[in-house]
């Protein structure tokens, strides 16, 4: 079945980059999304990129689509402390309430 | 809008009590979803309603959970008799499903089951 995969841990330095990485198996997807859960609240949509882009950039958040190789990165530029959170990787196709989440991974950012 | 009003944020009970939890989605978004967050399963996505309507409970873990949407503004959850594996976090968000589809999620409510 559809699934969407991410690794559980990243660390990374204050005022580093961070690239946070979700494989997904599904071609038709339509939307991907990153999404942030910050402790003891829901998740908040980051930004997403519709399929037939490459990339998407938003002040700090550059997202990146690998179709070819169902590849969606997120990179987080000058990492602050505030980013330390859960960042879901989700898809889903358009005209359907169908969401499909990856298991998060959680980013802790080190002053 | 102030988003999607969840309560309680936390509810402590014991096995085989009934557990409510509420929801406010956001007014003018016409789909509304409740999910479950645990450590061990993720998110799981347990009902789905469309303009009010249930549209896919299959992800409801058994005949003790069911969930109803009476109107637009409001949807409950509702876990009778309760026991200590349905502690999670439970989320409702809701969304327009229009366009990119774009989910706003609650503070979720925390329940613990001893």
């Amino acid at each position: 079945g559809e699934d969407v995969e991410q690794s559980l841990f990243l660390s990374v330095r204050e005022g580093d980059s961070s690239v946070i990485n979700c494989t997904y198996t599904d071609s038709s997807s339509t939307y991907l999304y990153w999404y942030k859960q910050e402790p003891g609240a829901g998740l908040q949509l980051l930004t997403y990129i519709f399929s037939n882009m490459d990339m998407k950039q938003d002040q700090r958040l550059t997202v990146l689509l690998n179709k070819k190789d169902k590849h969606l990165s997120l990179r987080i530029a000058d990492t602050q402390t505030g980013d330390s959170a859960i960042y879901f990787c989700a898809e889903s196709h358009t005209g359907t309430y169908k969401y499909i989440f990856g298991t998060g991974t959680r980013l802790k950012v080190l002053a | 809008d102030a988003g999607v009003i969840q309560s309680p944020r936390h509810e402590v009970t014991e096995m085989g009590q009934e557990v409510t939890l509420r929801c406010k989605p956001i007014s003018g978004h016409n789909s509304l979803f409740w999910y479950r967050q645990t450590m061990m399963r993720g998110l799981e996505l347990l009902i789905y309603f469309n303009n009010n309507v249930p549209i896919d409970d299959s992800g409801m873990p058994e005949d003790r959970f069911s969930a109803k949407m009476p109107n637009a503004s409001f949807s409950t959850l509702k876990i009778q008799p309760s026991e200590p594996r349905d502690s999670a976090v439970y989320f409702c968000a809701s969304s327009d499903v229009s366009g990119a589809n774009v989910l706003t999620f609650g503070a979720g409510s925390r329940l613990t089951v001893l």
